[in-house]
């Protein structure tokens, strides 16, 4: 069963906007993260944030975790039609980083050129 | 530096027939982790294999089993395919020390006629 439901379902941008993604989970979890998938290949981790920490920055993106409310989401800033891709939040219940990940839906990003 | 490796990339089989999927870890990953992804879902944990032994294993009935090898490879085996079983199966490999999150391989689609 999936952890994670992700908001909105589909999401299309122009080039150059903030793209901003959502994310709540059922249950405590250790870490959360979120992953990228191009159509058709493998997933491409991109974050990942603790349950004690509230906020994360990698380059363009930018990553909250908000535990009372279990919820996170992910702003990717300036986005480029390269970021065309789903995306998708996952959740660690117990152990470290590399411990079983239960995954969302995924939201399905377009960026127009 | 070669990622995680997946073969074959493709595979068709009928109901009833039983399949190997192989995954080769990135270099330095001593764990590996098996995902299966139906059509516009997020993936679903199969189970994990450090050490040569099943350390977690998901919701998945006794079809589904696996196997590590001493140099940390892995192969997924499912008995009696039946149609529900087509999917992109993603293995993903990780280092058991530290906080590292896993590194996913290109997948397997496999499809049952």
């Amino acid at each position: 069963s999936q952890q994670g439901e992700e908001d909105p379902q589909a999401l299309s941008i122009q080039e150059g906007e903030n793209a901003t993604m959502n994310c709540s989970y059922k249950t405590s979890i250790n870490n959360l993260q979120w992953y990228r998938q191009n159509s058709g290949r493998g997933l491409v981790h991109l974050i990942l944030i603790r349950s004690n920490e509230r906020e994360k920055h990698s380059g363009r993106l930018r990553v909250t975790l908000d535990t009372s409310k279990k919820s996170s989401s992910l702003l990717i800033t300036a986005s480029r039609a390269a970021d065309t891709a789903s995306y998708f939040c996952a959740t660690v219940r117990w152990g470290g980083a590399n411990s079983k990940l239960t995954f969302g839906k995924g939201i399905t990003l377009s960026v127009r050129p | 530096d070669a990622g995680v490796t997946q073969s074959p990339t493709h595979l068709i089989k009928t109901r009833g027939q039983q399949v190997t999927l192989r995954c080769s870890p990135k270099s330095g990953h001593d764990t590996v982790s098996w995902y299966q992804q139906a059509l516009g879902q997020g993936p679903q944990f199969i189970f994990q294999y450090y050490e040569e032994e099943e350390r977690q294993r998901g919701n998945f009935p006794d079809r589904f089993s696996g196997h590590q090898f001493p140099n940390y490879s892995s192969e997924l085996n499912v008995n009696a395919l039946l149609l529900g079983d087509s999917a992109l199966y993603l293995c993903a490999s990780s280092f058991s020390g530290g906080y590292q999150p896993q590194h996913f391989g290109d997948g397997t689609r496999l499809s049952i006629l």
